[in-house]
């Protein structure tokens, strides 16, 4: 079955410390991918997103994050974090020529603290 | 440009009890997605609308479970009767194309706790 595993489901880090979040997605064939923030109290909000081309993406708010097909990953990095990032990750995946569906991670919950 | 809106934010209802969710689309939005997040788990696909029509229900769990979108413009989501595990976070989302060929947006989401 389709799925898409995040590595961490509740980060802790201090601000100015660096982000790494894992995600591994195991779909055969060609696949879109996402990141999805969530702030508290807001709507689900696009990070960034691969389609093709350039296999590092980068997205709002100083986040990036690397398409390696032969590791089926899609990591989200950040250099130095803010207290503001403070927020949901998910990460998704719709496989193209497939369903029309998003499959998501169960996402990962990062703190930063001051 | 306005987002993706739901109503309401919030819900508490007793078991057996009715609730309706609605969700406003981005305007000219022919695709509406309905997805639900039980608590710990991931947000799961329920629905597609392409305009009024249903594309593809194969996530709504039970026919407890009613969606309709009226004129291919706002959905709601009917529980009819709620029961315990229905709790959680019912999101909408809507894109100009299809998500295999642009991105949702994703509204903030309808908390249903069932008591």
């Amino acid at each position: 079955a389709q799925s898409v595993s995040q590595h961490n489901h509740h980060v802790i880090l201090s601000e100015a410390a660096s982000l790494e979040l894992g995600c591994n997605y195991s779909y055969g064939g060609t696949v879109n991918l996402f990141w999805y923030v969530q702030y508290p109290g807001q709507h689900l909000q696009l990070l960034l997103k691969y389609f093709s081309g350039d296999p590092l993406v980068k997205g709002i708010k100083g986040f990036e994050a690397e398409f390696i097909k032969s590791k089926f990953s899609f990591n989200l990095r950040k250099p130095s974090v803010q207290w503001s990032d403070t927020a949901e990750y998910f990460c998704a995946a719709v496989k193209r020529g497939g369903d029309d569906k998003i499959i998501f991670g169960k996402g990962t919950r990062l703190h930063i603290l001051p | 440009e306005a987002g993706v809106t739901q109503f309401p934010s919030h819900s508490v209802i007793e078991k057996g009890q009715t609730v309706t969710l609605r969700c406003d689309p981005i305007s000219g939005h022919d695709n509406l997605y309905w997805y639900r997040r039980v608590m710990g788990k991931e947000i799961k696909f329920l629905l597609h609308f392409v305009k009024e029509s249903k594309q593809d229900e194969s996530g709504m769990p039970n026919n407890r479970f009613l969606a309709e979108r009226t004129g291919g413009t706002y959905s709601t989501l009917k529980v009819q009767p709620a029961e315990l595990e229905d709790s959680g976070v019912y999101f909408c989302a809507s894109s100009s194309w299809t998500v295999m060929n642009t991105e949702a947006f994703f509204g903030q989401g309808t908390r249903l706790t069932v008591v």
